[in-house]
Parts: structure tokens; sequence; C-alpha cells
């Protein structure tokens, strides 16, 4: 029972450098979520989607843009990345909103990601 | 900016002490309160997810009640024990569907 899963676990990155974070979950989801977590702070919402085809953004967009081609997947894009984007970053996803009682997040492991 | 506070920011208990933090929240526009906990080197889990002010939700030696008018939530751990040590995160929904977690509180239990 995979759940969700992202990858890569860890990645280091040179100032300007791109990459792509994936997130997959198995659990037939329609709601996903891109978090980053800082030191000192609480899990702050960069992006998140409703659907497949659709993308919003969150608290923290700047920086980052997201794509869901398809259901399963939720992927988040670093076009030029900064040292301010040195995290760790999580996935989570909900089958349905959130407000719906007893509707919960379902998360990744988690990526780190350091930008030198 | 909304803010949600949750205290204490660490707390160490000896094995067998019960223990209780604090979450803090907006009172207004509330539509639910999460709490999740997180172990080391894991993902976060879902404990509760809470709607109604009064709500009173338990899952073993671990309890939470929540005031919406006031805009706290207590996590009440009873004789807690070393698999405890974890940090409690807590998330406020106030748009149906966007939480805003607040930055833990990290419990260490000693044998």
């Amino acid at each position: 029972n995979a759940g969700v899963t992202q990858t890569p676990k860890f990645r280091v990155l040179k100032t300007g450098q791109s990459m792509t974070l994936l997130c997959a979950q198995d659990m037939n989801h329609e709601y996903m979520y891109w978090y980053r977590q800082d030191p000192g702070m609480g899990l702050r919402l960069i992006h998140y989607s409703v659907g497949e085809g659709t993308t919003a953004k969150g608290e923290v967009p700047d920086g980052y843009n997201v794509s869901r081609l398809k259901k399963q997947n939720f992927l988040l894009g670093l076009e030029s990345a900064a040292p301010s984007q040195t995290s760790v970053y999580f996935c989570a996803s909900s089958s349905f909103p959130l407000f719906r009682t007893n509707e919960k997040l379902f998360f990744g492991s988690g990526t780190q990601l350091s930008v030198l | 900016i909304l803010n949600v506070e949750q205290s204490p920011q660490s707390l160490h208990v000896q094995e067998g002490d019960s223990t209780n933090f604090t979450c803090s929240f907006p009172s207004s526009n509330f539509y639910a309160l999460h709490w999740y906990r997180w172990e080391t080197a894991k993902s976060p889990e879902a404990l509760f997810v809470m709607t109604l002010n009064g709500d009173e939700k338990k899952k073993g030696r671990i309890s939470a009640t929540l005031n919406t008018k006031e805009g706290y939530s207590y996590l009440y751990i009873k004789g807690s024990q070393p698999e405890d040590s974890a940090t409690y995160l807590c998330a406020f929904d106030n748009q149906g569907g966007k939480l805003i977690f607040g930055q833990g509180t990290e419990l260490s239990v000693k044998p």
C-alpha cells in the first residue's frame, strides 16, 4: 500500500538550476497539495490542485510552478533555484474537500532540497 | 496574515506523565481544526479532524478538545510513552480546504 510517494528524497542544486519534484498517489484522490517546511515555521502551502488539469496558488507560490496532467501525479517545478528555496518539501493528498467532516491529508515522506 | 500558534514549542516529560499542549487560531470563519502527529524521518499522520465547537475526540491515550468561539484546541496525552515522542502539528481551515499549520510542539518522552 504505497499511499503518497515523493521522488527524489534528497537533492542538492546550485543557484539557477532547475528541477522537478514528483508526487504520486495511488488512492484515487482528487485533491493534491505541495507544502514546504522550514525550521521554526509551520507547513506552508505552495500550490494545490482540486482535480486533474487544475492548479491553484497557495500561500507561498513565487518561484514555483506545478502541473497535474494525470490525476495520480502532481509535479512541483523550480525553474531557477534560489538559496531561499532550501527546504523540506511535502506532498499531500485528500479524497474530498478538507471541510468535509473527518476528511484529512495523507502526506508523502518529504524531499530535502538544498540550494547552494 | 492568519496565525496559528502552538505552545509550548517543545516539551520534555518522563514516561508515565500526562501532558497537554495548545493550538490557538483565529475565531472567525471556522471550517475545521486538524491535529497531525509527525515522527522524525516519517510522514505526518492525521490524529483528529474537528469541525464542531465543543468537539471532543479520543484515540487511545490521546484526546483533543475544540473551542471555536475563543479559538483554541487542546491535545492531551495520558500516561506518555517513549513512542509518543514526535512533533504534534495543528492546522486551521478557514477557507474550506486550505490548511494553515502551526509551527508544532515537539514532545520528547524519556523512559
